[in-house]
């Protein structure tokens, strides 16, 4: 069971705008930045958002993400075939004293 | 360009201990940021295991610290993972990184650990 809870999974056809939910609490997401990462099963991870809403350079625009309280979330506008991935969240945790990472969302382009 | 990448011997017995390696080029370990390691098993999401400073500080995670060790070789711009009585549970992909304003932003491919007797 991980610390910050995603959904499983999502889905849109190509063009839509899919929205993944990263909850948590206040030890970690309540008072700490978080992160996103991008990954393909095989590749090594990409990190696609940081500080909540800033995007690496190379990063296309159509990907936003954003914090309120003890949650984020990771916004895919446009979406593409090539976005077909599984996304996690990662903040550090004040009372874990660790970083933690959410289990995960499958995004699926129908 | 910072690049990373793990080896490792591929496949440990249980109750032995998983020694793995990160290859740092085109940057130094003594660079003021974090050196990772995360690790997806089989199936799984992402798990962080640990991280270093140059100067030698480390955190772990609380459910891996008592069997983690993480070091570093400032000669060799080597970093390196120990992880102590392995079971079956420990079979994962690992992941070396690099930390940059609290996020990872390098990564390397990844090195498959598979503990079987």
């Amino acid at each position: 069971q991980s610390v910050l809870t995603q959904p499983p999974s999502a889905s849109g056809t190509p063009g839509q705008r899919v929205t993944i939910s990263c909850s948590g609490s206040s030890s970690n997401i309540g008072s700490n930045t978080v992160n996103w990462y991008l990954h393909l099963p095989g590749t090594a991870p990409k990190l696609l958002m940081y500080s909540n809403n800033l995007r690496p350079t190379g990063v296309p625009d159509r990907f936003s993400g954003s914090k309120s309280g003890t949650s984020a979330s990771l916004a895919i506008s446009g979406l593409q075939s090539e976005d077909e991935a599984d996304y996690y969240c990662a903040t550090w945790d004040d009372s874990l004293n660790g970083r933690v990472f959410g289990g995960g969302t499958k995004v699926t382009v129908l | 360009q910072v690049q990373l990448q793990e080896s490792g011997p591929g496949l440990v017995k249980p109750s032995g201990t998983l020694s793995l390696t990160c290859a740092v080029s085109g940057g130094s370990i003594s660079s003021s940021n974090w050196w990772i390691w995360v690790r997806q098993p089989p199936g799984k999401g992402l798990e962080w295991i640990g991280e270093i400073w140059h100067n030698g500080n480390v955190n772990y995670n609380p459910s891996l610290k008592s069997r983690a060790n993480i070091s570093l070789d400032k000669s060799k711009n080597e970093i390196f993972l120990n992880l102590t009585s392995v079971t079956a549970a420990d079979t994962a992909v690992y992941y070396c990184a690099k930390e940059w304003r609290d996020a990872f932003d390098v990564w390397g491919q990844g090195t498959v650990a598979s503990v079987s007797s």
